[in-house]
């Protein structure tokens, strides 16, 4: 079975502080691992994949597989990225962790 | 524009009273699915379609219904709502068949409360 854990369910943390969003999962066969985005009173919109490799409003995450994780960090937190984040895995079907609210405080 | 349309956005009904939830997309997915969103519990999955006619259990299926007619639509059932499934919904879409390894898109969200 596929499982995602993002064990931080809350994180608060000031702007231009760093901020690092866990994300450990648990598959079998060759991940696909996705980070959501939920801003306030919006849908949920893809924020990065592990597989474009790429930096989304300065966000990064790398795929480690010996750790089974793939954490999303920021150097410097701004006050819009305050928001619900979800980590997913991809394999047979779509399967999402728990999600961490980020409050950055001015 | 491409997009997954629920309706309604929101809904109060009561126990026992069967209700659908619609979800259409335009982007020709194949794969499509249900989600439930709960304070602290996160986006769990409660019915998933890999392509027409074909439809899996997610990981909390018990009290709905799914139906894959056509590729763009896929309602959701509630046959006999309880208290318990008052929550927010939303349905999604993605090209791959396996579900998993394309982006997701995402409905706008249905807020149900069954009293």
């Amino acid at each position: 079975a596929q499982r995602v854990t993002q064990p931080e369910k809350l994180l608060s943390v000031f702007k231009g502080a760093p901020v690092e969003l866990k994300c450990n999962y648990s598959y079998s066969g060759s991940p696909e691992l996705f980070w959501y985005v939920q801003y306030s009173r919006q849908r949920l919109q893809l924020l990065l994949r592990h597989i474009s490799r790429e930096s989304i409003k300065g966000f990064t995450a790398d795929l480690n597989k010996g750790e089974t994780s793939f954490h999303l960090k920021k150097p410097f937190a701004q006050e819009e990225d305050s928001a619900m984040y979800y980590c997913a895995l991809g394999g047979n079907k779509l399967t999402f962790g728990g999600g961490t609210r980020v409050l950055v405080k001015p | 524009e491409a997009q997954v349309t629920q309706n309604p956005r929101y809904l109060i009904t009561v126990t026992g009273k069967k209700l659908t939830v619609t979800c259409s997309q335009n982007m020709n997915h194949e794969y499509m699915s249900w989600y439930r969103q709960d304070p602290g519990l996160g986006l769990r999955q409660i019915y998933y379609s890999m392509n027409v006619e074909v439809t899996d259990k997610g990981d909390v299926p018990e009290g709905y219904k799914v139906s894959r007619k056509e590729k763009r639509n896929f309602p959701l059932i509630l046959e006999s709502p309880s208290p318990n499934q008052t929550s927010l919904y939303f349905c999604a879409s993605s090209f791959s068949s396996a579900g998993g390894r394309t982006e997701a898109f995402f409905g706008q969200g249905t807020r149900l409360t069954v009293v």
